[in-house]
């Protein structure tokens, strides 16, 4: 079966400094993974995501994550936090062609200080 | 090209009553699907439906039902309202495929007192 893990539902980093949210999944077959990005009172934003191919995937926003097969994480990153970062992250894996495949992670709430 | 639209954004219904929630998808899109979020739970899926036919179904009581019209417009119902049904409900459009990704609306808020 599979299923997510995001590690820290609340994460706070400086403006400026590094971004680093945590994903981890499990999965009996390759899985798509995806981070989506939520604002107060908004739906779900998709961020990037990932199929085949390249590991490193670059998504909107300066976010990137690095699929490890090894490790089973798919982490979310980004060099620099600007405070317009402030939302909440989902970690999301599928590996079936239609919606109910699709399990979410519980959110990571990212705060920036100024 | 408009993204997908829910009405009404926020709703509040009293114990007993039945609601409507409607969800334009994308232009294009034939999927629709439905997720309730709140705090405890989470993003939960209620159920999907492609070309008027409803796909798959997630772990929600009878109560919640759904359908699909031939633009591809799509509504969920919930009847007999309970206090614990208060949520964000989302609707997502897409292709068909594994590995298209979903188009968010904004969400209606339901509120039930």
């Amino acid at each position: 079966a599979q299923s997510v893990t995001q590690l820290g539902s609340h994460v706070s980093v400086s403006e400026g400094a590094l971004v680093l949210l945590r994903c981890n999944y499990s999965s009996s077959v390759p899985p798509y993974l995806f981070w989506y990005v939520q604002y107060p009172n908004q739906g779900l934003q998709l961020l990037l995501k990932y199929t085949t191919g390249a590991t490193l995937v670059k998504g909107i926003n300066g976010f990137e994550a690095e699929f490890k097969k090894s490790e089973t994480s798919f982490h979310l990153t980004k060099p620099s936090a600007h405070m317009s970062d402030a939302a909440e992250y989902f970690c999301a894996v599928t590996m079936g062609s239609s919606a109910s495949k699709i399990i979410f992670g519980s959110g990571t709430r990212l705060s920036i200080r100024p | 090209k408009a993204g997908v639209t829910q009405t009404p954004r926020y709703l509040i219904k009293t114990r007993g009553q039945q609601v409507t929630l409607s969800c334009s998808p994308i232009s294009g899109h034939r999927s629709v699907s439905w997720y309730q979020q709140t705090p405890g739970q989470g993003l939960q899926f209620l159920f999907e439906y492609f070309s008027e036919t409803q796909r798959n179904k997630g772990n929600f009581p009878g109560r919640f039902s759904g359908r699909q019209f031939s633009n591809s417009r799509s509504e969920m119902n919930v009847s007999t309202l309970e206090l614990g049904d208060s949520a964000l409900y989302l609707c997502a459009s897409s292709l068909p495929g594994g590995s298209d990704e979903q188009y968010f609306g904004p969400g209606t808020r339901l509120t039930v007192t």
